[in-house]
């Protein structure tokens, strides 16, 4: 399977612990990012990487949150200090960076549940 | 501040005919737009996308519309089957403005009844 991966797939947590999501992208593709989707809405965009720079952040990314993208392949976004309402699902996204072209294959993601 | 709207929550269509799922934007900088099929528990899957400088796109079953002026595209499958029944999320990205986001909209549960 050449897509998208991500783990784990699913991740219960208490709140007030940290968690580490891993992400690993489609071969070719060099841009990476990261989506939270919660309930009834469509996914929001939290942050993207080409290679490995992060070149663009959301509002909706705390201090508690870092994402790293260290050899630019993999990603991990890592949550520090758990709340109730971090529960939701994560998704990693890549997509090559060919100009006005924005296809973004999408991973299976990571639900997180907070208690 | 919904940039991306859907404002059907629901469709429920008879198999072999036409669905058409809708979607409006406010983002006068999208130029490209997306439409992803989710099941649940799995990842969005990329449909179809159309650029700007297009008013149709057209692959397969599936074909999308683009109304610049109305800011507003719609998703046509037809004949649809019971496998096309899945929530369908809208995308746009601004992607002249150098920003790779996608902005989503809320989704449209599409239910196509054998």
């Amino acid at each position: 399977d050449t897509g998208v991966s991500q783990d784990p797939r699913h991740k219960i947590t208490k709140r007030g612990q940290n968690v580490t999501f891993r992400c690993d992208p489609i071969s070719e593709h060099n841009r990476l990012y990261w989506y939270r989707q919660t309930l009834g809405q469509g996914p929001e965009f939290l942050t993207y990487f080409q290679n490995e720079a992060q070149l663009e952040k959301s509002r909706l990314l705390s201090d508690r949150f870092s994402a790293e993208r260290p050899k630019g392949s993999f990603s991990t976004l890592e949550i520090q200090r758990t709340e109730q309402g971090d529960s939701a699902m994560y998704l990693c996204a890549s997509s090559f960076s060919v100009p006005s072209y924005n296809e973004q294959f999408f991973g299976p993601g990571t639900r997180l549940t907070v208690l | 501040d919904q940039q991306v709207k859907q404002n059907s929550p629901s469709l429920s269509v008879q198999e072999g005919r036409i669905s058409i799922l809708n979607c409006d934007y406010t983002n006068s900088m999208f130029d490209y737009f997306l439409w992803y099929k989710k099941y649940p528990a799995e990842g969005p899957t990329f449909l179809i996308s159309i650029s700007s400088i297009k008013d149709k796109n057209e692959d397969g079953r599936f074909t999308v519309f683009l109304n610049k002026s109305a800011k507003h595209l719609s998703l046509h499958i037809v004949p649809s089957q019971p496998g096309d029944s899945a929530v369908y999320f809208c995308a746009a990205s601004a992607t002249q403005g150098g920003s790779e986001k996608l902005v989503f909209g809320k989704g449209t549960k599409l239910t196509v009844n054998p």
